[in-house]
């Protein structure tokens, strides 16, 4: 089968750093995707990684390690209007992508 | 660019009722997806079509779902009969295939709520 496992929430503070995490378990493993939701709002992407390393746009990086089967997403500077959902994404063989269940993401003032 | 267009916003129907569900990709992207999400189940891809053709419709929870796409500009998505466990928010995303970042452009959505 095919699994993606990311925490259901995490709270963090206004101007602080946070790390969402995701792990992966898929066949013909392409590439990693971010993706973030607001409440009553589409998903909007982020970011997406196909090869190790970091990627950083902005105040937000993404990272990948395909030997562990593994990615996060790295918000810096925290603000409010960070607080959403949070999805990773994986692409598998026939352009097809599977979601994450998602983070939500609590900042606290 | 105006986006993934979808139609209706919101629907209200009752259980047994027809629904159709309407998606307008973003003119010159070549694949595009139906999803439907759910706090249980969160977002689960239902089929997906490129150039028009279904790829994957491992997604559809049943016959009752059926998707269509008569050409690059318009896609429906139909429950027949509808049924409670229904209600949900649909979406419809767009790709411009072959991009290198793979971004998927998603529509505002449909409320589905099945009475």
């Amino acid at each position: 089968g095919q699994s993606l496992e990311q925490p259901s929430e995490v709270t963090a503070v206004e101007g602080a750093i946070v790390q969402i995490n995701c792990t992966y378990q898929t066949s013909g493993f392409y590439g990693l995707s971010w993706y973030q939701q607001h409440d009553g709002g589409a998903p909007t992407f982020l970011s997406y990684n196909a090869l190790d390393g970091l990627e950083e746009t902005g105040r937000f990086s993404s990272f990948l390690s395909r030997s562990d089967s593994y990615g996060y997403l790295l918000l810096q500077e925290l603000q409010m209007k960070d607080s959403a959902s949070y999805f990773c994404a994986v692409l598998v063989r026939d352009d097809k992508i599977i979601f994450g269940k998602g983070t939500r993401l609590h900042i606290l003032p | 660019d105006a986006g993934v267009i979808q139609s209706p916003r919101h629907e209200v129907t009752e259980m047994g009722q027809e629904v159709t569900l309407r998606c307008k990709p973003i003119s010159g992207h070549n694949s595009l997806f139906w999803y439907r999400q759910t706090m249980m189940r969160g977002l689960e891809l239902l089929i997906y079509f490129n150039n028009n053709v279904p790829i994957d419709d491992s997604g559809m929870p049943e016959d009752r779902f059926s998707a269509k796409m008569p050409n690059a500009s318009f896609s429906t998505l139909k429950i027949q009969p509808s049924e409670p466990r229904d209600s949900a928010v649909y979406f419809c995303a767009s790709r411009a295939r072959g991009s290198s970042y793979n971004e998927q452009f998603f529509g505002p959505g449909t409320r589905l709520t099945v009475l």
